[in-house]
């Protein structure tokens, strides 16, 4: 079955406690991204990397970091996280061209204390 | 910058009525447009999209689009509503970015309620 697979789905961690949510998918999308999603704001893109070792910016990428060593994982990184980065994440996938659609991971739900 | 708006936070309908969930968009050049749905503690799913063409678009369970270029809406329509198309509507935008790579860009999504 294509998917996307997030990991955990759900995290409570403290202020400062460095954390990882991994992201794999299983349909060879070249394009991976990630996304917060909060109240009233829609969802915005943190990260995005178009292949393997090519990661760039999104629009609120403060706080976040991203690594792309292989083509199916795409994780993404809160060396040093803080209140105002709990949220909902997810991460998506794609095969990159403007009129492709992306698929979504179930979404991990970060509380940071 | 490119953006899109959904007018409506919420929209109810009762089961059986065409239900219409709003959305508008700003692009610079010929938009690639998504609607996605969210139901409760999933993830967004794919519904349908405009790339070029027919301007009325058809996607999953029974759902259809509108692409109005001179009104600049991508409205999504259903003829009759289920409650179980109760959940939350986002309609996006591909974004083409200088530096390579597209972005898809939300609305802040519409919650549609399907009473019984």
């Amino acid at each position: 079955e294509a998917q996307v697979t997030q990991n955990p789905r759900y995290l409570i961690t403290v202020t400062g406690k460095k954390l990882t949510v991994t992201c794999s998918q299983n349909m060879n999308h070249e394009y991976m991204s990630w996304y917060r999603q909060d109240p009233g704001l829609g969802l915005r893109q943190i990260y995005y990397s178009m292949n393997v070792e090519v990661t760039d910016k999104g629009d609120v990428p403060e706080g976040y970091k991203v690594s792309r060593k292989e083509k199916r994982n795409f994780p993404l990184i809160l060396e040093s996280p803080s209140p105002n980065q709990t949220s909902l994440y997810f991460c998506a996938s794609s095969l990159g061209g403007p009129n492709t659609e992306a698929f979504f991971g179930q979404g991990t739900r970060l509380t940071v204390v | 910058a490119q953006s899109v708006a959904q007018p409506e936070d919420q929209v109810n309908v009762a089961e059986g009525n065409p239900l219409t969930v709003k959305c508008t968009y700003s692009v610079s050049g010929n938009p690639y447009l998504f609607w996605y749905v969210q139901y409760p503690n999933r993830g967004l799913q794919f519904l349908l999209k405009y790339i070029t063409g027919d301007n009325l678009v058809k996607g999953s369970y029974g759902f259809e689009a509108e692409f109005n270029k001179s009104q600049t809406s991508f409205h999504l329509k259903k003829p009759s509503a289920l409650v179980s198309d109760s959940a939350l509507y986002f309609c996006a935008v591909r974004e083409k970015r200088p530096e390579a790579g597209t972005a898809l860009i939300f609305g802040k999504g519409t919650t549609l309620s399907v009473s019984s």
